[in-house]
């Protein structure tokens, strides 16, 4: 089955720039989102198709694609942005969608 | 304003059966794609299918097909995720979760709350 590849973890000092990735062979074909999940939370779109921000989100998250290989980026790192982020995509027919493993973003 | 409201908590032993719910209201219940979503203690988010309400179109995760029923009742805008026979690996929190409305393509946009289920002996 269609799996996508995230790193377990990321850390970054407040202020500091993160990038999260994730690997997948479908995500040249197939857009890329991304959620933000605190803990006891539902999760939360923060980026979608790719590289747009949905309307709330604040404007240090953006998102790009390259080959297979789609990136979170987190400009000007808080603390509240600690939490875990996972991408989701759809396999090449589009019929299954499927989360990365989610990464854990610790802020030192 | 859109909202996905979830069933509440449940605890049940191994072999019952569940069915939990998830009221959509606030958008078109019947022209958007519903989800359901898996994420057991500690661990990540899995998707498990989808369904659509007007037509009652559904897709299943290959880990889940056989495992659990998706359906919809456009009438009252709710969509249910069922089990048959519970098993203890069948403890989590799922998420009901709507695609389409906010943004295109293939993810979710809005999410319900979350029911956690606990199954155990």
């Amino acid at each position: 089955s269609y799996e996508l590849t995230q790193p377990p973890s990321v850390s970054v000092s407040p202020g500091q720039t993160a990038r999260i990735t994730c690997s997948g062979d479908a995500l040249p074909k197939q857009y890329g989102y991304w959620y933000q999940q605190k803990p006891g939370q539902a999760p939360v779109l923060v980026i979608y198709k790719d590289s747009e921000r949905p309307s709330g989100i604040p404007e240090r998250f953006s998102g790009s694609s390259s080959g297979t290989t789609v990136t979170l980026t987190i400009s000007g790192v808080q603390a509240e942005d600690e939490a875990d982020y996972y991408c989701q995509s759809a396999d090449s027919s589009g019929t299954y969608w499927v989360f990365g493993g989610g990464t854990k973003l610790t802020v030192l | 304003e859109v909202q996905l409201v979830q069933s509440g908590a449940e605890v049940k032993k191994p072999g019952e059966s569940l069915k939990i719910s998830c009221k959509g209201s606030g958008y078109s219940f019947t022209n958007y794609w519903i989800g359901w979503v898996r994420q057991m203690p500690g661990k990540g988010l899995e998707w498990m299918g989808i369904i659509y309400p007007d037509d009652s179109d559904t897709r299943y995760s290959p880990s889940f097909q056989g495992q659990v029923t998706i359906s919809a009742d456009k009438s009252i805008s709710a969509a249910y995720l069922q089990w048959s026979s519970l098993k203890a690996s069948d403890t989590a929190m799922y998420y009901c979760a709507t695609s389409g409305i906010a943004v295109t393509g293939p993810g979710f946009d809005y999410w319900g709350q979350g029911t956690l289920v606990t199954v155990s002996s």
